[in-house]
């Protein structure tokens, strides 16, 4: 079946750090893939997304590329600030009906 | 647009207790999902519809749970009884065509005592 695999949390930067933060997946025909943040007390957000290999989304200064050779899409951000402080779900649909699923989240808390 | 709706924010209740959580989706959006959220288990999807009729309800925990769909423009999650195992973030979310994001709602914060 389909599914999501994302690294574990907390991830711990200090304000200006480069950040990685690797989703891989599992899944049949061509899914469209998504990142989506959880602010504390917040719905989840739509952060960025991708929907056919090789396909870069982009928000924020947040980055994933979507590659189905490696069936990846880590999300990336060259300097990260306080705000980013949250959790990131790595998430697909494949198939009708749009049914996302979704990896487990990760953690970041970003520090002064 | 408002996005999702979901109401109440918060509930609290006792175990035993019948508890409806109410989700208005975006206009115009034919598939609606509610999922629940807890520490242990991360996000769970419980049921969904497209054009209002459920169309996989595997998620739903037990016989318990209830989840409907009368128009286009509203959905209710019923759980009863409640058990204080139940105490979690619902959230409802709504989209539009396939290979398109979701859309959620705040949440509804429920805690069965």
């Amino acid at each position: 079946g389909n599914s999501v695999t994302q690294m574990e949390g907390p991830v711990t930067l200090s304000e200006e750090a480069f950040l990685t933060i690797n989703c891989t997946y599992t899944a049949t025909g061509y899914p469209s893939l998504f990142w989506y943040v959880q602010y504390p007390g917040e719905g989840l957000q739509l952060l960025l997304k991708a929907t056919k290999a090789d396909d870069k989304g982009s928000n924020k200064g947040f980055e994933a590329t979507y590659r189905k050779e490696t069936t990846s899409f880590h999300l990336e951000k060259g300097s990260v600030q306080v705000s980013d402080s949250a959790v990131y779900f790595c998430a697909l649909t494949s198939g009708g009906y749009n049914k996302l699923i979704f990896g487990a989240g990760t953690r970041l808390a970003v520090h002064p | 647009d408002a996005g999702v709706i979901q109401s109440p924010r918060h509930e609290v209740t006792e175990m035993g207790q019948e508890v409806t959580l109410r989700c208005k989706p975006i206009s115009g959006h034919n598939s609606l999902f509610w999922y629940r959220q807890t520490m242990m288990r991360g996000l769970e999807l419980l049921i969904y519809f497209n054009n209002n009729v459920p169309i996989d309800d595997s998620g739903m925990p037990e016989d318990r749970f209830s989840a409907k769909m009368p128009n286009a423009s509203f959905s209710t999650l019923k759980i009863q009884p409640s058990e204080p195992r139940d105490s979690a973030v619902y959230f409802c979310a709504s989209s539009d065509r396939e290979g398109s994001e979701a859309f959620f709602g705040q949440g509804t914060r429920l805690t069965v005592v």
